[in-house]
């Protein structure tokens, strides 16, 4: 256990419908950010948070991906209008700007079936 | 951030020693190098990180030639439960926006 939690692990929907995943992070970490991957890939980097401000986004798959942080501590992740392709697990992390950046602690994950 | 290339697969036995070499041509000045381990159904996990030389924790050594244009993860005595997948990345680690994984290296593990 990393100390980042993420909720639900597991999520199985309809091809349409609109889904919201939380990260808790390490609560002293400044520092969140979202990958997701796929079947025999590496993570792949979606966003990123520096306290409540979403430093980079543009990396966000389509304009029906979203990512909040509104008070600097957990955030969601909104995916609108489910494809197939969205199918993947979508991974958070964190880290403190104190320390190195290139040593994030992630979450376990939220799998994410879109039937 | 630099790419990294490493081998797809590799198989041990238990109690072997295995040694995961990525290679990083184009590594940068401030690049640092930063090893991340994936058991299946779970998130990375931070291993090791290196600048140059030789860096041991207690679950690896990290070996990084004068030229720092390759790097190798050295795991002593294997055991199943190190059968995971293992990411070399590079990056700047005061500067890094973001961690680029590549495809990483599938480490089986056999009795």
């Amino acid at each position: 256990d990393t100390g980042v939690s993420q909720d639900p692990r597991h999520k199985i929907t309809k091809r349409g419908q609109n889904v919201t995943f939380r990260c808790d992070p390490i609560s002293e970490h400044n520092r969140l950010y979202w990958y997701r991957q796929t079947l025999g890939q590496g993570p792949e980097f979606l966003t990123y948070f520096q306290n409540e401000a979403q430093l980079e986004k543009s990396r966000l798959l389509s304009d029906r991906f979203s990512a909040e942080r509104p008070k600097g501590s957990f955030s969601t992740l909104e995916i609108q209008r489910t494809e197939q392709g969205d199918s993947a697990m979508y991974l958070c992390a964190s880290c403190s700007s104190g320390n190195s950046y290139n040593e994030q602690f992630f979450g376990p994950g939220t799998r994410l079936t879109v039937l | 951030l630099a790419k990294t290339t490493q081998p797809i697969s590799m198989d041990s036995y238990e109690g072997q020693e295995v040694n995961i070499t990525c290679s990083h041509n184009n590594i940068a000045t401030n690049d640092y190098i930063t090893w991340y381990q994936q058991f299946p159904s779970q998130g990375p996990r931070f291993i090791i990180q290196g600048y140059k030389t030789k860096v041991t924790n207690e679950v690896a050594s990290l070996f990084i030639p004068a030229d720092r244009k390759s790097s190798t993860l050295s795991l002593p005595r294997v055991s199943l439960s190190d059968t995971a997948v293992y990411y070399c990345l590079v990056g700047d680690r005061q500067n890094t926006d973001k961690l680029i994984f590549g495809t990483g290296t599938r480490l089986q593990v056999f009795p």
